[in-house]
């Protein structure tokens, strides 16, 4: 596609509750790349995949967070058990590669109530 | 956790000012990149500087680097009410290409 699309824009969801976040990245771009961005701060990286596999998760807090990116395009991250801390919006962005600038998406803005 | 941060965190101006925001950071790096981000919410990439340069320029965008300082900096000239946003920096380290975002500083550029 044009851009970066990330689906949906705004979810509020109960405490407890699963949820699943999806991006659909620029057409050919390998590297795929998730943050989350509490208000008044930068954005805090998650996850990044190349390809299919993620080569690096050191920014997930915890096992209730997982992402994946079965076919090397569209990734979907899920929140298991959510919790009122995590409400932010997350961001997602993908590049062609190594040493190039990112493209975001809009983002999807999570609120757990 | 954020590696750079920026300064000020916040700057008002006039129109037709320049402004300049600045970022420390902390280790090595391949490549610094500034965003802009407009509302909280997708980020818009501006420039990217190497780690072998030392200056940059973009239209009215004008990035230095200085390495042996672990700061770059960001000028904006004759400012626009349009540039009223949020700005970034950004690391990249290491191996893989991720970022490491700063605190940002919000620029305010009034008519």
């Amino acid at each position: 596609g044009a851009g970066v699309s990330q689906t949906p824009s705004n979810k509020v969801t109960e405490k407890g509750k699963y949820v699943e976040l999806r991006c659909d990245p620029i057409s050919g771009h390998t590297a795929l790349y998730w943050y989350r961005q509490s208000l008044g701060q930068g954005p805090e990286f998650l996850i990044y995949f190349q390809g299919t596999g993620a080569a690096d998760d050191s920014g997930l807090p915890n096992d209730r967070f997982f992402a994946v990116r079965p076919e090397g395009s569209v990734s979907t991250l899920k929140i298991q058990r959510t919790e009122r801390g995590d409400s932010a919006v997350y961001l997602c962005a993908s590049s062609p590669g190594q040493g190039e600038g990112y493209t975001f998406g809009s983002g999807t803005r999570l609120t757990v109530v | 956790s954020q590696q750079g941060e920026e300064d000020p965190q916040a700057l008002s101006i006039q129109e037709g000012e320049n402004a300049t925001m600045n970022c420390s950071y902390k280790t090595s790096i391949n490549n610094l990149q500034w965003y802009r981000q407009n509302s909280g919410r997708g980020l818009v990439h501006l420039i990217l500087i190497r780690s072998n340069e030392r200056e940059k320029h973009s239209g009215r965008l004008r990035v230095t680097l200085d390495t042996s300082k672990k700061s770059s900096s960001l000028l904006i000239t004759a400012s626009r009410a349009a540039d009223t946003a949020s700005y970034f920096c950004a690391t990249s380290e290491g191996g893989g290409n991720k970022l490491t975002f700063g605190t940002g500083t919000q620029l305010k550029v009034e008519l």
